[in-house]
């Protein structure tokens, strides 16, 4: 079955304590792998998308990267304002369908 | 470029009742996706549109029902509404839905069923 599977649920940091999310996936037919950012009470916002294996995307404090079988969304010095939950979607198969993981709530204080 | 939109925002419906929710895709995006959003089950695939057409189907029971316009514009409908049915409904938009392509997403609706 195909699965998308984020850790931690949660994660407290404190202002500049440089951490990393991880994305566990089972899926046949990976087409793509997409990092999201969301506030609550809004919807998802598109950060990075990664192809294949090896590949690694950078913007400001955030940095993605992708193996075989897991992606990690590495969070350097980050700021309160980099608090969100921080949702890892895969699109896999041959109808392209996309499978959500449960996100990390990401909670940063100064 | 203007993004997905969504109406209403906000809506409060009794059990029993339908709803029917809009969502205006990017400019030039033909397929759209609904996403169901709660805080136990995360975000659920309800099912996406493209060229008037639905290409994929979640698991959900047939009161979830969609269609999408000729200017790609997609509704949702859901029938005889429970209080299960409370939810952030989100519709993300991208250009063809093939492969690897990125979807965006709107703001959303939130349901409140009582």
């Amino acid at each position: 079955e195909d699965q998308v599977t984020q850790s931690p649920e949660a994660l407290r940091l404190q202002e500049g304590e440089s951490s990393s999310l991880n994305c566990s996936y089972t899926v046949s037919g990976l087409r793509g792998l997409f990092w999201y950012r969301q506030d609550p009470g809004k919807g998802p916002e598109f950060l990075f998308t990664l192809y294949s294996a090896g590949e690694e995307k950078e913007k400001e404090r955030l940095k993605a990267t992708l193996t075989k079988k897991e992606s990690f969304l590495h969070i350097t010095a980050p700021k309160p304002e980099d608090s969100a939950t921080y949702l890892c979607a895969v699109q896999a198969g041959r109808k392209s369908k996309f499978y959500f993981g449960s996100g990390t709530k990401l909670n940063v204080k100064p | 470029k203007a993004g997905v939109t969504q109406t209403p925002r906000y809506l409060i419906k009794t059990r029993g009742q339908q709803v029917t929710l809009s969502c205006s895709p990017i400019s030039g995006h033909r397929s759209v996706s609904w996403y169901q959003q709660t805080p136990g089950q995360g975000l659920q695939f309800l099912f996406e549109y493209f060229s008037e057409t639905q290409r994929n189907k979640g698991n959900f029971p047939g009161r979830f029902s969609g269609r999408q316009f000729s200017n790609s514009r997609s509704e949702m409908n859901v029938s005889t509404l429970e209080l299960g049915d409370s939810a952030l409904y989100l519709c993300a938009s991208s250009l063809t839905g093939m492969s690897a392509e990125t979807q965006y997403f709107g703001p959303g609706t939130r349901l409140l069923v009582l």
